[in-house]
Parts: C-alpha cells; structure tokens; sequence
C-alpha cells in the first residue's frame, strides 16, 4: 500500500526567504509523485511532477523538486518566497501499478509568508 | 483550467436526508474521481469511475454511493446524510492511469451537514 507523509503541517516564511516543503513517501512499486498547491477556497493546481527523467523537476512558479529514491523523499523548494505562495501545498503519489491511478495525498502542509 | 464543474458549490442540509453532488467534465477523460477534504487528511477518495458505468470504491466509501451514466458526467450521493459527513468534496479527472498521469480538480463542493 501506497502513503505520504508530509513532515510539517505549518510552515512560516519571510518573504524573500526559500521554502523547504518536506515530503516522504512509501510505495509498492515505482511511484508517480506530485506536488499540488490549494490556495485558500480553491480547488487543487499541479504544481510540479516527477516522470523518471530526471531526478531534479523543475515546476511553475519557481518551484523544483528532488527525487531521492535512496531516501524514498521528494521534497519542494523554492529559492525565494513570494507573498502569492501562501497556500496549502499537497504531497501526492500514486501507485504506477494499481488500477485506476488513484493518488494518495499527504495531510498537507500550510505555508505563510510574512512581509 | 480544465473543463470540470461541480454543482451545487454550496449547501446545507439536514441530517438524515440524502444528498447528490453533481460533477461535469467537458475533457472526455476516462477516469473521475471524488475525494473528500478534512483538515489534517488531506484528501481522501471515496469512490472512482474507470468508465460509463464502471465504479469502484476508494479508502471512505461507507454512506456513499456513485453512479456514472454518461462520460461527462459522475454523481456522488449520500443516502442519509451525518454530521461526519460535513466536508469539502473535490471531483477529479485523468485521461488515463499510465505513470505519471496527472488529476485535474474543480473546485469544490463545500457540504454542510446539520
């Protein structure tokens, strides 16, 4: 069985500063990982994915990723924090071979950026 | 955005009577999805449809039940509402389950129960 464990639920930022989002993860067989952002009273946003290409995925909005296998991790960053970051961010995989590429979700990690 | 539409985005309702959730998608993709939002839980999957009349249940199934008729269109209802089903409800869609395929979500159906 697949899970994600998102290390932190609340992370607090200076603007300008980066954002480390920590995620680890737990799968039977290769995984497909995401990363989503909900900002507030809005529905979810892919931000980045990881396709076995590289192990370094590079997102929108200055977001990247790393995958470590070694690790079973695939945390965010992102090298300067924005006001507009402030949102929910999602860890997610998804069992590359279960049927129906359900995603489990991670329970979320809630950032805020200060002035 | 992707073509995805949940109906009603709000409501309240009484404890006991049933409800449905309508989702609509204009990207006829295969899959579609419900999850439910709670703090703390992230997202959690009710139930999936693979196909028109195709379903299976996901890890909070239990009072909920689906129907597909259409491509377009997936249908989350609860028979009798509670009041632990208070949530937001997020419907999902996938063109298909090859790795690294990627969910689209609408944006969401905020459901309170009384």
């Amino acid at each position: 069985a697949q899970s994600v464990t998102q290390l932190d639920s609340h992370v607090s930022v200076s603007e300008g500063t980066p954002v480390l989002l920590r995620c680890n993860y737990s799968s039977s067989y290769s995984p497909s990982l995401f990363w989503y952002v909900q900002h507030p009273n809005k529905g979810l946003q892919l931000l980045l994915k990881y396709t076995s290409a590289a192990t370094l995925v590079k997102g929108i909005n200055g977001f990247e990723a790393e995958f470590k296998k070694s690790e079973t991790s695939f945390h965010l960053t992102k090298p300067s924090a924005h006001m507009s970051d402030a949102a929910e961010y999602f860890c997610v995989v998804s069992d590359a071979w279960a049927a129906g590429n359900k995603l489990t979700f991670g329970g979320g990690t809630r950032v805020l950026v200060k002035p | 955005d992707a073509g995805i539409t949940q109906s009603p985005r709000h409501k309240v309702t009484e404890t006991g009577t049933p409800v449905t959730l309508r989702c609509h998608q204009t990207e006829n993709h295969r899959y579609m999805y419900w999850y439910r939002q709670d703090p703390g839980h992230g997202l959690r999957l009710i139930h999936y449809s693979y196909g028109v009349k195709d379903t299976d249940k996901g890890e909070v199934s239990d009072g909920y039940s689906v129907s597909r008729s259409k491509t377009e269109d997936f249908l989350l209802t609860l028979e009798s509402a509670t009041s632990s089903q208070t949530s937001v409800y997020f419907c999902a869609i996938s063109e298909s389950e090859a790795l690294n395929t990627e969910a689209f979500f609408g944006q969401g159906t905020r459901l309170t129960v009384v």
